[in-house]
Formats: C-alpha cells, sequence, structure tokens
C-alpha cells in the first residue's frame, strides 16, 4: 500500500528546534518529488517546502533559511528540519508526494503532525 | 510568486444541487491547476489535476475546466459526502501556492 506517515510534531517553545519525518511505503522517496504542506488552526493551506528527485530545494519565503527539507534513501523517509521557531510555526504539517504523471500534483497525503510553538 | 484567488469564499448548496467553484492566477500557466478537498480533521485530497483530469477513484460528478488564468470545478449533483472545504493549487513554479479555500456547507 502506498502511504506516508508523519511523526515528530510536539510542543516547542519559541526559538527551538523541532525535526519532522515522513516515513514512506509502496514507492520511492527518491524518485518523486516530495513536499511539505502545513495548515494553521483554523485557516488554510500553505505551501512550505519541495525536494526534487535530484535533490534541488525550495522554500516559501516564510521559512526559508529556518526550515531545512532533506530525505535519507536508505530509510525512506522525508524530513523536515525546523529551526528557530515561531508562534505563527503552529500548524498541522503534512507531507505529500508529487506525482510524476499529473502536472506536478499532490496525490499521496500523509496524515498530518502538529507542531505547537509556544511558552 | 503567483497567487490564487478562489470565490467564493463560502458556499450554501442543497444536495442534488449543481456547484461551481472558481479560482483565478495571477499570472497565466497553461493548465498547472489542481483541485484538493479537504474534510475537518483529515488530510486533503486531490480531485482534480492538470485542470481538467479527474484523478483515480473520485466520483465522475466531479470536474474541472479552465487554462491560462482562469480555472472552475464544478460538482454536478451534490452529495452528502461533498460538504467540504475546496482548494485550488498552482503547480507551475515554486513557491507552490493554493487559494484560501471554498467551504461547502449544507443549506
Amino acid at each position: 500500500e502506498v502511504q506516508l506517515v508523519e511523526s515528530g510534531g510536539g510542543l516547542v517553545q519559541p526559538g527551538g528546534s523541532l525535526r519532522l519525518s515522513c516515513a514512506a511505503s509502496g514507492f520511492t522517496v527518491s524518485n518523486n518529488y516530495m513536499t511539505w504542506v502545513r495548515q494553521a488552526p483554523g485557516k488554510g493551506l500553505e505551501w512550505v517546502s519541495i525536494i526534487y528527485s535530484g535533490g534541488s530545494t525550495y522554500y516559501a519565503d516564510s521559512v526559508k533559511d529556518r526550515f531545512t527539507i532533506s530525505r535519507d534513501n536508505s530509510k525512506n523517509t522525508l524530513y523536515l528540519q525546523m529551526n528557530s521557531l515561531r508562534a505563527e510555526d503552529t500548524a498541522v504539517y503534512y507531507c505529500a508526494r508529487v506525482a510524476g504523471d499529473s502536472r506536478g500534483a499532490f496525490d499521496i497525503w500523509g496524515q498530518g503532525t502538529m507542531v505547537t510553538v509556544s511558552s | 510568486d503567483i497567487q490564487m484567488t478562489q470565490s467564493p469564499s463560502s458556499l450554501s448548496a442543497s444536495v442534488g444541487d449543481r456547484v461551481t467553484i472558481t479560482c483565478r492566477a495571477s499570472q497565466s500557466f497553461s493548465n498547472y491547476l489542481n483541485w484538493y478537498q479537504q474534510k475537518p480533521g483529515k488530510a486533503p485530497k486531490l480531485l482534480i489535476y492538470a485542470a481538467s483530469s479527474l484523478q483515480s477513484g473520485v466520483p465522475s460528478r466531479f470536474s474541472g475546466s479552465g487554462s491560462g488564468t482562469d480555472f472552475t470545478l464544478t460538482i454536478s449533483s451534490l452529495q452528502p459526502e461533498d460538504f467540504a472545504t475546496y482548494y485550488c493549487q498552482q503547480s507551475y513554479s515554486a513557491p507552490r501556492t493554493f487559494g484560501q479555500g471554498t467551504k461547502l456547507e449544507i443549506k
């Protein structure tokens, strides 16, 4: 079964760090573009970051220089390292696969992991 | 960055109604436009990709159209399970922006 399972969310103080993981099964992370999307409580979807199969990475301006997307091919897992966290980073974080044959649509999503930044 | 604007922001409709949601982009990008459905507490689900292609397993009452800057999502006959929030998203360039969402509620 093709699926994504996120983990690593939790409560962190402002200025702190957290690393989210997204374990994939049923497909190979390194052969696909992979992305992170977040949703603040009661708000809409906000794209966060993407990593291409070739390794190029891109970020939303709101997280640039604070967040880092990466992957571990041996573990078939995607990561999001989040540093210098702010209250406005509080959200459910979803990882998703970018379908290769669908004009870049996000076809497989994880269940989400909640990150709360608060003192 | 490409801005995506959906309308309306919310919509009340009845079971059996035909509903259309629109999405306008701040610049043209052919058909790199996708639609997602999200229910409370759940991850988004891909409905339509490349503006008009139906994702596998999605009922045929959902359809998409448009190109360039103006796109629409149509639900031909609303079913009870269709009441949810819908988002458009451009996948033409980073940042891969979403519209603000359209909440579809039961009248």
